[in-house]
Order: C-alpha cells, then structure tokens, then sequence
C-alpha cells in the first residue's frame, strides 16, 4: 500500500525558509520510474509543480521558482524535503507531496492529504 | 514552459448529464496528458493517463481523448459524487510539468 504524508510547519514568516518532509511508504524512490515531487495550490486556486527528485536522485524544479527551491533525500530514505527559500504571502498554499510513475505516462498516481502553509507575520 | 489552458472554467450540469472539458496545449505533447479530480479539502485524484487510459478504479463513465495540443475529458452520465474540480496535467519531460488551471463542475 503506497502512501505519502508531508509535514512542516503550518506557519511561517515573510523572508524565513520554509522546511516540508514527505514521508512515504509502499514504494522505493531507487526503483527506475519512481520520483517524488512537491506539488503546491494556493486557496481556491489551480495547482502548481514545484519539484521532482528521481530514481536516479536527479531534481528537477519549476523554472520560475528555482532559485529559491530546494529538494533533496531526507535523513531516512523514505523521506525527500522540499526548502523553499524568502518565503512570502503569496506562497500560502496548501503544499502536496505526490509519487509521479513514469509507467503511467508520468502522471502523479499517489498523493498525501497535504499541508497548509500560511506565510504571515 | 509548456502552458495548458482549460475550458469551460466552470460549468453547471445536472445529474444525469453528459459533460465535456476541454484542455489546450501550447505546443504538442503527444499523449502526455493526464486526467485529475478533486473535492474539496480532498487531494486530487488521477482519473486517466496517456490522454485516453482510464486509472484502475475509476468508473467507465469518464473518458478522455485527444493528442498533440487538443484533449478532451467526458463524463457521461453525471453522479452527485462528481461534482468537482477537474484538471489536466502535462508531462513533456522531467523538467517541464503543467497542470491547467481546473474546471468546476457543479450542480444545476
């Protein structure tokens, strides 16, 4: 049974980085064809990719993030993090971690329950 | 960046009725187009993949079609329990992901 639960703070002030873990199961992330990937949707609005790890380790990021986004393997190696750096107001959103299959046409076939993230001083 | 446009926005339907939504892309994409729904408070939920392969699961009343830049998704038949958001996402590469930006279906 594959699942996926992110976790992080559910507040945050303007300029701080912003530390979300995905902590998933069910799956390898070193099996070919598997990524993880951060996948964000501000309230009442459409959803927005942030970032993918691969099998291989290779990231991947939305170009007009990039510079601010961080993703990597976590401490254990059920887990990828996701820092986003300067965070702002508009970057309040509920924030989904998701397993993408590349056998599925590269479509996101799990997805945690996410995380609301408010961005406020 | 590959852009998906999506239509209608919004459309109100009644139970038992036959929907179509649209999705556009920027550039062609082949079949790399998937299909999600979601609820309220709710994750999303992948419905089809390759533009016309239906997720294990998912009722046979939802279809999509479509390859290059036009793709469609049909509900036929409309139940309580589909009324939602609908969006379409893109895969051309590991570093070019797009989602629309959603239809709401709702009840007339």
């Amino acid at each position: 049974q594959v699942t996926l639960r992110e976790s992080g703070p559910a507040l945050v002030k303007p300029t701080q980085t912003l530390t979300l873990t995905c902590t998933f199961s069910g799956f390898s992330l070193g099996t070919s064809g598997l990524c993880v990937s951060w996948i964000r949707q501000p309230p009442g609005k459409a959803l927005e990719w942030l970032a993918l790890l691969d099998w291989d380790d290779d990231e991947n990021y939305n170009t007009s993030l990039k510079t601010r986004l961080t993703i990597s393997k976590g401490t254990s190696k059920n887990q990828v993090v996701l820092t986003m750096t300067n965070m702002d107001p508009v970057d309040t959103a509920t924030y989904y971690c998701a397993r993408m299959n590349l056998a599925a046409a590269g479509t996101f076939d799990f997805w945690g329950q996410g995380t609301l993230v408010t961005v406020s001083s | 960046d590959i852009q998906l446009t999506q239509s209608p926005s919004f459309l109100s339907a009644s139970v038992g009725d036959s929907v179509t939504i649209t999705c556009r892309a920027s550039q062609d994409i082949s079949s790399n187009l998937a299909w999600y729904q979601q609820t309220p408070g709710k994750a999303p939920k992948l419905l089809i993949y390759a533009a016309s392969t239906l997720q294990s699961g998912v009722p046979s009343r939802f279809s999509g079609s479509g390859s290059g830049t036009e793709f469609t998704l049909t509900i036929g038949s409309l139940r309580p329990e589909d009324f939602a958001t609908y969006y379409c996402q893109q895969l051309h590469s590991l570093r070019d992901l797009t989602f629309g930006g959603g239809t709401k279906v709702e009840i007339k």
